[in-house]
């Protein structure tokens, strides 16, 4: 049962303008959510992350904002840049637990 | 200098056989973890060790059973290998166990069962 989830499996994106992916999760014992950048043959990296006391974080070009009523997270990039051109992965976990649950991330391409 | 690295990178074996991916952070982390990621893209934790200590283990197959000879290690060895377990297997590092936050991950090491 996937507990967190990125319905959008790829997003294309003109240089410049916003980009914006969003995140649903089901349970509602998740206090902290991340963000995750990953590059091909490489690991995810840490990108931004929001404590659920927030419904905004924001970090340079990185904003992550977080709908409790809708269990809803999405990361918002201004400008978009060619580099940006990654798969993103939302997570979720529960502070005291050891478990991060990971969305299945989306590929984000960012056109010239 | 890598922070967390795994090795090999690529590993290609026959189903029967048993195989070892090595992982090792030089970040000073006391927690660590296996991650799969399958077919599907799907990333899902299998392990986590904090100290040398077993302190999360999902529903993972017998085969697969972890090693950590200090804190800075942590192996992960497959007995008699399925094609199901053809996967990306991530590894990872973090400073503070119990809040999930901050982990460091590995490049991936690509199992493919033949």
């Amino acid at each position: 049962d996937q507990q967190v989830k990125q319905n959008s499996p790829s997003l294309s994106v003109q240089e410049g303008r916003i980009s914006i992916l969003n995140c649903d999760y089901t349970n509602s014992m998740f206090d902290y959510f991340l963000w995750y950048k990953k590059y091909p043959a490489e690991g995810p990296t840490f990108l931004i992350s929001i404590s659920s006391i927030k419904d905004k974080n924001e970090d340079g070009r990185f904003t992550v904002f977080l709908n409790k009523s809708a269990k809803h997270l999405s990361l918002h990039i201004v400008p978009s840049q060619p580099g940006d051109s990654a798969v993103y992965f939302c997570a979720a976990s529960v502070t005291g637990a050891n478990n991060l649950f990971f969305g299945t991330g989306t590929r984000l391409t960012v056109i010239p | 200098d890598t922070a967390v690295s795994q090795t090999p990178k690529y590993l290609v074996t026959q189903m029967g056989n048993d195989k070892s991916i090595k992982c090792e952070q030089n970040l000073g982390h006391d927690t660590m973890y296996w991650y799969k990621q399958d077919s599907k893209k799907f990333l899902k934790i299998m392990f986590s060790y904090n100290n040398k200590e077993l302190i999360i283990n999902e529903t993972v197959p017998n085969r697969f059973s972890p090693k950590s000879p200090d804190k800075a290690h942590l192996n992960l060895h497959i007995n008699s290998l399925e094609l199901g377990d053809s996967a990306v297997y991530f590894c990872a590092s973090s400073r503070n166990p119990g809040t999930g936050v901050g982990q460091y991950f590995g490049p991936g090491t690509r199992l493919t069962v033949t």
